[in-house]
């Protein structure tokens, strides 16, 4: 079936450092979206993408839908303590309605 | 407020005893989602419901999984035998278009 790979799996920074984090499958999407999720809680739209090659950005955001339609990636600038958190990207495959999720990237910030 | 609810957001259980999980979608949106997270994952998809039909229900991952949706709003997702291996977060999301927005998800734990 349809995957996505997500990396890193984890990251460990410094407040103040600027993270990218990406998703690659060998299918092709529709639509991406870029999701966190906090402990305890479902996860939170950040950043959805319609057209290959669209870059948008959301505060302190950026994410990009792959020229190919088959990756996408997503930067968080100046990281600040509350990005803490695990993202994941998510795919809307072509004809379906439902969303392919990543394994997620846990993001750590070292006071 | 206006997001997706869902209860019990904690359930606990005997195996082979079957539960209800219900979700509450924002109104007026006509799509509602069913997801499952078990941890440390991704979320994997379940059933999809546009109004009260369920176009794809792919993810269902045996015949112990259904679920309904009445008056194009409340659903219902019933476990029947549970089994140790049913543990995991269900999350229900629900959407107008593209972007689905998820409610805080029930926890089942199954001894």
């Amino acid at each position: 079936g349809q995957q996505l790979n997500q990396s890193p799996q984890s990251m460990f920074i410094q407040e103040g450092e600027d993270v990218s984090m990406n998703c690659t499958s060998s299918s092709i999407f529709n639509t991406w979206l870029w999701y966190k999720q906090d402990p305890g809680e479902g996860p939170v739209l950040l950043i959805a993408l319609y057209k290959a090659g669209e870059l948008t950005s959301n505060g302190r955001l950026t994410a990009q839908f792959g020229i190919t339609r088959k990756d996408s990636f997503l930067n968080i600038s100046a990281s600040i303590p509350s990005d803490v958190g695990i993202y994941f990207c998510a795919g809307q495959p072509r004809g379906a309605q439902k969303l392919v999720f990543g394994q997620g990237t846990r993001l750590t910030i070292n006071p | 407020g206006a997001g997706v609810s869902q209860s019990p957001s904690n359930k606990v259980t005997e195996k082979g005893k079957d539960v209800e999980l219900r979700c509450d979608p924002i109104s007026g949106h006509t799509a509602l989602y069913w997801y499952r997270q078990s941890l440390g994952q991704g979320l994997e998809f379940l059933i999809y419901f546009q109004g009260n039909s369920a176009p794809d229900k792919s993810g269902l991952p045996s015949d112990r999984f259904s679920a309904e949706r009445t008056g194009g709003s409340v659903s219902t997702l019933t476990i029947q035998r549970t089994q140790q291996e049913d543990s995991a977060v269900y999350l229900c999301a629900s959407s107008l278009a593209h972007e689905q927005f998820f409610g805080p998800g029930t926890r089942l734990t199954v001894l």
